[in-house]
């Protein structure tokens, strides 16, 4: 069983707080490791694509690292603001798998107050 | 906004009915695809098109028929659907065609149909 597993499936910060969640996924066979970020009756968007083990990616306040031998992700976001609530999701890209097969996790639901 | 857009954005069906769902991409995107997501489930691939041509069909029952007439369109159409199959369909494309050997970009999703099946 190919499982992507994420924690905490829910996390609630105050403004200001620093946060950061894991994205765990097999190691074997590894391809690409994506993050996306849900808002609530919005579309998934795609924040970063990682393919590279050590790989370390920024898009503002938020950033990943990806460890593909041990088969981690760790997602940071510095400074949290009340928009930054949403679910982040990531979702594994194994070689070998089927073209375009993204396995996800549940998430991590992330609520920020002001 | 994506670029991304599906309709309806929600539909209530019988069990004897037959519904499509719809997307659309602008994007001059090569890659389309199919996402079910069910209460405490995570997204589910269900099929996936490149350059127009099914790749993939995550064995999901034929009561579930994907259509690709062009790269900007796809379709699911829906008949004969049980009360188990209520959930959010996502559609997503990516920037490329599939190329055996490398993976994909990141997926443009759609703001799903919420179906519910009664």
């Amino acid at each position: 069983i190919l499982n992507v597993e994420q924690s905490p499936q829910s996390l609630h910060v105050q403004e200001g707080d620093s946060t950061n969640f894991t994205c765990s996924f097999p190691s074997s066979n590894f391809y690409a490791l994506h993050w996306y970020r849900w808002e609530t009756a919005k579309s998934p968007e795609a924040l970063f694509v990682m393919t590279l083990n050590g790989d370390e990616k920024k898009k503002g306040r938020i950033s990943a690292t990806l460890n593909t031998k041990e088969g981690y992700s760790y997602l940071y976001i510095k400074g949290s603001q009340p928009e930054d609530s949403a679910t982040y999701l990531c979702a594994w890209e194994n070689y070998g798998g089927s073209q375009g097969n993204l396995i996800f996790g549940k998430g991590t639901k992330l609520s920020v107050k002001p | 906004e994506t670029g991304v857009t599906q309709t309806p954005r929600h539909l209530v069906m019988g069990m004897t009915n037959k519904k499509s769902l719809k997307c659309e991409q602008h994007l001059g995107h090569n890659a389309m695809y199919w996402y079910k997501q069910s209460a405490k489930k995570p997204l589910e691939l269900m099929f996936v098109y490149s350059l127009e041509e099914r790749v993939e069909n995550n064995s999901v029952p034929s009561r579930f028929s994907p259509e690709c007439p062009n790269s900007s369109h796809l379709f699911l159409h829906l008949h004969t659907l049980q009360p188990e199959d209520s959930a959010l369909y996502l559609c997503a494309s990516s920037p490329r065609e599939l190329i055996p050997g490398q993976p994909t970009r990141e997926q443009y999703f759609g703001p799903g149909t919420r179906l519910t099946v009664t």
